[in-house]
């Protein structure tokens, strides 16, 4: 099955640098790479997702970018503001009959000191 | 809209327990899924459903079961709980559109304890 690494597991950055949050997978089929914030003692929430036909989707000071031929993917914030401190969770869908069946990557703590 | 809801919050069960764990959707979605989130360990897929009176196994489904007798709820059930099944439970769903992956909807999550 499917298996997905996630790195740093904890990021420290100063308000307004950039953070980097790198995911790495093992399917070569998978087609769909969701990224999921989940502030503390709350539910996941979908931040921004990319389909393995595009190399970059961007939303305001949120990136993803995805590299198929390496099978991995990350995450750029940028301009960091400290309401950005959470868990981050990366995941990889195989598509085809199996969409849905995401698996998610251990997850990053990122904290943006004010 | 209510989005995904869960019931309970929070639960203690002593070892050999059984209980259910409720899902509820108010978005008219076809697909749900149990997850749980184990410190370090991310979020893990339990069973999912791909619409009502329909049940498939996930990453982890051992010692657990599941049903979808109406499609806007999701049941989870542990039949003889184990202190390795300590882990806090979230329910999600999504829609099932153009045979692709959409955004996962979760609920707040349930809180379980099993001493």
């Amino acid at each position: 099955g499917e298996n997905v690494e996630q790195h740093p597991s904890t990021l420290s950055v100063q308000e307004g640098d950039s953070a980097v949050i790198k995911c790495t997978y093992s399917d070569s089929a998978s087609n769909y790479f969701p990224w999921y914030k989940q502030e503390l003692g709350k539910r996941p929430q979908l931040i921004i997702d990319i389909r393995s036909n595009v190399g970059e989707k961007k939303d305001q000071r949120i990136a993803v970018t995805l590299n198929k031929t390496a099978k991995h993917f990350s995450l750029h914030i940028t301009e960091t503001q400290p309401e950005d401190s959470a868990v981050y969770f990366c995941a990889a869908s195989p598509g085809g009959t199996s969409y849905g069946k995401l698996t998610f990557g251990q997850g990053t703590i990122l904290t943006v000191h004010p | 809209n209510a989005g995904v809801t869960q019931t309970p919050k929070f639960r203690v069960l002593k070892t050999g327990q059984s209980m259910t764990l409720l899902c509820a959707q108010d978005m008219n979605h076809e697909y749900m899924y149990w997850y749980r989130q184990d410190p370090g360990m991310g979020l893990r897929l339990i069973h999912y459903s791909v619409g009502e009176g329909t049940t498939a196994k996930g990453e982890v489904p051992d010692g657990y079961n599941v049903s979808r007798l109406k499609k806007q709820n999701f049941l989870l059930g542990l039949e003889s709980a184990a202190p390795s099944q300590t882990s806090v439970y979230f329910c999600a769903s999504s829609y099932d559109i153009g045979d692709i992956d959409h955004e996962q909807y979760f609920g707040p999550g349930t809180r379980l304890t099993v001493t």
